[in-house]
């Protein structure tokens, strides 16, 4: 159980191009998603926090018109890469946590990640 | 959020036990230890968390000292898959949020 799937695995775009990455929770039901993103060679860097029904919150320094995220059931949270530039190119990965325990507590399970390349 | 040190890098031979040690000294009483590898270019790896008490799953054990101000993650037999970065993340009690550090590369080799 507690399965995460990302699509696309990999995506190649032209400068100037919107690209959305979909993050799935395949056999649970993900109250929170987090969106991160991984230069090569660093670690994971928290992007976001979604939950499903609201806005996501943003850490400071994310660009939240850049970075659209939209948790539209909790099955399903979507980020939307726009204007995509060379220096966005990264390893974008999700999370989902199924929620409804103290906060603290709740085991985060991840996606496999896409790698975005910018041209 | 409470910090966590973890030494860079650290060898071990297949079928050894690996230890990876990590440091939270500033870890407050209601706030989980997380442990999470990532193997080379795919998503992190949930290992095993623990508040207090010792835990053992059937991927590894995690013993926390009884001040909680550091921890070991013990994988019994290590093996050439388990060639990972390891983190170790003090979870905030008021948040779901994981802050991952640099971790520990640990190599397994034969």
């Amino acid at each position: 159980g507690a399965v995460v799937s990302q699509h696309p695995s990999r995506v190649i775009c032209k400068s100037g191009t919107s690209v959305k990455i979909e993050c799935r929770s395949l056999d649970f039901q993900a109250t929170t998603m987090f969106w991160y993103r991984q230069f090569p060679k660093q670690s994971l860097m928290l992007m976001a926090t979604s939950n499903e029904g609201s806005k996501a919150t943003y850490e400071q320094g994310v660009e939240k018109d850049k970075f659209l995220i939209n948790h539209a059931s909790l099955t399903l949270s979507t980020l939307t890469v726009t204007s995509a530039h060379p220096e966005d190119s990264s390893f974008y990965i999700c999370s989902a946590s199924r929620g409804g325990g103290f906060k603290g507590t709740d085991t985060q399970y991840f996606g496999p990640g896409t790698r975005l390349t910018v041209l | 959020d409470a910090k966590t040190t973890q030494p860079t890098s650290m060898d071990c031979a297949e079928g050894r036990a690996a230890n990876l040690p990590c440091n939270h000294s500033t870890i407050s009483g209601n706030e989980y230890v997380y442990w999470y590898r990532q193997i080379h270019s795919q998503g992190p790896q949930y290992i095993i968390h623990g508040l207090k008490n010792n835990e053992t799953n059937e991927m590894a054990s995690l013993i926390i000292t009884e001040d909680r101000k550091s921890s070991t993650l013990i994988l019994p037999h290590a093996t050439l898959r388990d060639t990972a970065v390891y983190y170790c993340i003090v979870m905030a009690y008021n948040t779901d949020k994981l802050i991952f550090g640099t971790g520990t590369r640990l190599q397994v080799f034969p």
